[in-house]
């Protein structure tokens, strides 16, 4: 079925340099895309969105890019630290109730 | 303000028993939705209700129900636990402006053992 998926399940970074976590999804008629943070412990956590008129959206220190060609998106973080270590997922309205399908996530370590 | 409360944190059962899973939304909020997250795995959508009506049900065997109460609080039951229900049940809100959006607040979950 439809869906969305990440690529790689773990990343790690040192302090201080930028990070990329990568997803794709198989939907094309999927409008919408959420990333969030899930940090040990604690439920998901909303970071960005970003709808499917945009190729990219920045917030604080986030950037989301979309490319509806290859059915990809990215997440690029400016100046990773150790409080963004956690999980990260897309994921995409695609149920009839809007309910979201979340990939399977990236697990992102920091490194002093 | 209160984000969305969910109890209890942490519970375990034995195969065969029943649990029930509470959530509080954010105030305002008349949207909850219940998600299972298995370890390692993304969460998996398990209920929608919206104005205490069902509006959408993933692909979750009849022994998971779950209802809505006047004051836009939620319940999860699970029946006949297996040793596969072992998971953290995450509880998430949302307004009515993000339906279009699917944007969720999550609470930070019900952690249920099995044994």
């Amino acid at each position: 079925g439809e869906s969305v998926g990440l690529h790689l399940p773990t990343l790690s970074v040192q302090e201080g340099d930028n990070s990329i976590i990568n997803c794709a999804y198989s939907n094309s008629a999927s409008d919408y895309f959420i990333w969030y943070k899930q940090e040990s412990g604690k439920g998901p956590q909303f970071i960005i969105d970003i709808r499917s008129n945009m190729d990219k959206r920045q917030g604080q220190r986030v950037t989301v890019l979309l490319n509806k060609t290859v059915k990809h998106l990215s997440l690029q973080i400016a100046a990773t630290q150790p409080g963004d270590s956690a999980v990260y997922f897309c994921a995409d309205p695609s149920g009839s109730a809007r309910q979201l399908t979340f990939g399977s996530g990236t697990q992102l370590t920091v490194l002093p | 303000d209160a984000g969305v409360t969910q109890s209890p944190t942490h519970l375990i059962k034995t195969r065969g028993q029943q649990v029930t899973l509470r959530c509080s939304p954010i105030s305002g909020h008349k949207s909850v939705s219940w998600y299972q997250q298995v370890l390692g795995q993304g969460p998996q959508f398990i209920f929608q209700y919206y104005e205490k009506e069902e509006r959408g049900r993933g692909n979750f065997p009849d022994r998971f129900s779950a209802r809505q109460f006047p004051n836009y609080s939620s319940e999860l039951n699970v029946n006949a636990l297996l040793l596969g229900d072992s998971a953290l049940y995450l509880c998430a809100s949302s307004s009515r402006r993000a339906q279009n959006t699917g944007e969720l607040f999550f609470g930070e979950g019900s952690r249920l053992t099995v044994l």
